[in-house]
């Protein structure tokens, strides 16, 4: 069974303070890994499309890169509107472009 | 774009009550979502469609859920009769080619 698990649960960074998030995956063959934003009271937001193990995306202090075994989401110097729940997905080959995410790690930054 | 459009955001209904929530997509995308969201077991599919056409239903929990699309700029989720367990977050997303899914802001639905 495709498994994706997240880790820590959650993360309280002092402001400037930079740190990793994990996704690890068990899937019987990877399409795609995604990571989204999620605001509370509100819908996940895009950030991310990983395809190949060793490929790197970044965007303001958040950088994603994808192993064939895990992805990492590295906070930069995370500012208090860094915030959220991140939240990580995955597309498997066999199973079309269904989204399997995982639970998610909060992030709380503190000024 | 005005992105994916929920109605309505909060739902409160009693028990054996029908429940209708909607959803519009992004203009041109082909295929489109419904997710939901609690705390026991995160995000979770129910169903998706592409190009109108049920796809995987397999996430439909019971015979008490349906979907439907009957055009590209509309879907429903009906839930008949609802009960207390079906409280939850209820997402619609779209997305073109079944690249990145864009989510709409989502309809709390509260059974009491």
């Amino acid at each position: 069974e495709d498994q994706v698990t997240q880790s820590p649960e959650a993360l309280r960074l002092q402001e400037g303070e930079s740190s990793s998030l994990n996704c690890s995956y068990t899937v019987s063959g990877l399409r795609g890994l995604f990571w989204y934003r999620q605001d509370p009271g509100k819908g996940p937001e895009f950030l991310f499309t990983l395809y190949s193990a060793g490929e790197e995306k970044e965007k303001e202090r958040l950088k994603a890169t994808l192993t064939k075994k895990e992805s990492f989401l590295h906070i930069t110097a995370p500012k208090p509107e860094d915030s959220a729940t991140y939240l990580c997905a995955v597309q498997v080959r066999s199973n079309d472009y269904k989204l399997s995410f995982g639970a998610g790690t909060t992030v709380t930054v503190r000024a | 774009d005005a992105g994916v459009i929920q109605s309505p955001r909060h739902e409160v209904t009693e028990m054996g009550q029908e429940v209708t929530l909607r959803c519009k997509p992004i203009s041109g995308h082909d295929y489109l979502f419904w997710y939901r969201q609690t705390m026991m077991r995160g995000l979770e599919l129910l169903i998706y469609f592409n190009n109108n056409v049920p796809i995987d239903d397999s996430g439909m929990p019971e015979d008490r859920f349906s979907a439907k699309m009957p055009n590209a700029s509309f879907s429903t989720l009906k839930i008949q009769p609802s009960e207390p367990r079906d409280s939850a977050v209820y997402f619609c997303a779209s997305s073109y080619s079944g690249l990145q899914a864009f989510f709409g802001q989502g309809t709390r639905l509260t059974v009491v």
